[in-house]
């Protein structure tokens, strides 16, 4: 089987840089993908790491290493709409199709 | 960019009746999927499908079942509505089941 771990909340103000960390327990996986949802609406795909190393797209970066089960997204020069919760996912190799999801991470900006 | 369509944003229907829940994408997608939303619980998948007239069995497919007539189609039926199936219903497209695009969502409540 396989979980994953990640913080239920962050806070930090505007400007500042957050890391959302991403621990997973499984076997085998064919990458780590990153959600964005903001209260009230749908999860939005941010990002996918399919091999080790960094992503960046714009103010967010996602990072991934398999020999550490860890991953993690940044998001830089925090802004008020990036208040949201952040979710990272992952399929195994004996699960195709099924996406699994961490609980998600509840990222507050304040002013 | 990538666009799922719901056929609904809200919807109300009482206990027992048939229930037609609609998810049009725009992006020639193989897979698509079916979850429920519900606070404390996360995501979880319902149901799946990675082709025309196929259809796969996700982690809650109890009281649901799919049609996918056509690749750019995904319907979700509630044969007999029950008040345990008031939630958020979320359609996705995928390329690759580990990289989802959502529609808006729709919230169905069951009386």
């Amino acid at each position: 089987g396989q979980s994953l771990e990640q913080p239920s909340e962050v806070t930090a103000v505007e400007g500042a840089i957050v890391q959302i960390n991403c621990t997973y327990q499984t076997s085998g996986f064919y990458g780590l993908s990153w959600y964005q949802q903001h209260d009230g609406g749908a999860p939005t795909f941010l990002s996918y790491n399919g091999l080790d190393g960094l992503e960046e797209t714009g103010r967010f970066s996602s990072f991934l290493s398999r020999s550490d089960s860890y991953g993690y997204l940044l998001l830089q020069e925090l802004q008020m709409k990036d208040s949201a919760s952040y979710f990272c996912a992952l399929m195994t190799t004996d699960s195709w199709g099924k996406l699994q999801f961490g609980a998600g991470t509840q990222v507050v900006v304040t002013p | 960019d990538v666009k799922v369509t719901q056929s609904s944003r809200y919807l109300v229907k009482r206990t027992g009746e048939k229930v037609f829940l609609e998810c049009v994408q725009d992006m020639d997608h193989e897979n698509m999927f079916w979850y429920r939303q519900d606070p404390g619980l996360g995501l979880r998948l319902i149901y799946f499908s990675y082709d025309v007239k196929m259809k796969e069995k996700g982690d809650i497919p109890e009281g649901y079942s799919v049609s996918r007539e056509k690749k750019e189609r995904f319907s979700l039926i509630l044969e007999s509505a029950s008040t345990n199936q008031t939630s958020m219903y979320l359609c996705a497209s995928a390329p690759a089941p580990d990289t989802q695009y959502f529609g808006p969502g729709t919230r169905l409540t069951v009386l």
